[in-house]
């Protein structure tokens, strides 16, 4: 089975201020014959199921801000949210859905600072 | 617009057994395949099993914490979907989500409100 492990845990950064989040699959989950990633990433609030934010590492889910992007290839993987907003507070979970079982990552929790 | 909303949770006892499901509308329920997530209190996403359409059996797979346990089933007459537990564990104790893909199978867009089970004595 794909492992999937996110890093930081936890990390809190000023409003306005760049936040990345890292990613990383113990195989590649790049599938050549349509050079595609097959990772997503989402958003959790307390209390609420989890939102889609990108899929395929880097396509973003209609009605998503642009200041959220994915990036990376093969194993390694980044979302990345531009100018943190208040909102934006949360839990952010990677996934691979190269193989069944498909995997989460542990999880990034995102706070201001 | 697509909606899944679970139901049947609830406080239950170790070994016992419960079933929820998972309702669907807004699509052709028969044309998607219906995934299973569950998360235990203050952690994260936990995989429990998928089942696929008619065009592929459908077949089902399960988590090796639940395999055995657990059992998929559907319903395109009524657009339900239902996660049987069985010989139930303090651990698995969870919000069960019933999710489902509309750009790819894998690709979890749709989710319901989830439905907590409380396994304890």
């Amino acid at each position: 089975d794909i492992v999937v492990t996110q890093s930081p845990d936890s990390l809190a950064v000023s409003l306005g201020e760049r936040a990345t989040i890292h990613c990383k699959s113990s195989q590649s989950i790049l599938y050549n014959s349509n050079n595609e990633n097959y990772l997503g990433w989402y958003q959790q609030k307390p209390g609420h199921p989890p939102k889609l934010l990108i899929y395929w590492a880097s396509t973003r889910e209609s009605g998503v801000p642009d200041r959220f992007s994915g990036s990376g290839s093969g194993t390694d993987f980044t979302l990345t949210i531009s100018t943190l907003q208040a909102e934006d507070v949360g839990v952010y979970y990677c996934q691979q859905y190269y193989t069944t079982p498909p995997a989460f990552g542990g999880g990034t929790k995102v706070e201001i600072k | 617009e697509m909606q899944l909303v679970e139901s049947g949770g609830g406080l239950v006892q170790p070994g016992r057994s419960l079933r929820l499901s998972c309702t669907a509308s807004g699509f052709t329920f028969g044309e998607y395949t219906v995934t299973w997530v569950r998360q235990a209190p203050g952690k994260g996403l936990e995989w429990v099993g998928i089942i696929r359409t008619k065009t592929y059996g459908p077949t089902m797979e399960y988590a090796a914490s639940v395999k055995g346990r657990f059992t998929i089933s559907r319903d395109d007459s009524k657009s339900i979907a239902y996660l049987q537990m069985s010989s139930l564990k303090a651990e698995d104790t969870a919000v069960y989500y019933c999710v489902t893909g509309s750009h790819y199978f894998g690709v979890f867009d749709i989710w319901g409100q989830g439905t907590l089970v409380s396994v304890s004595s």
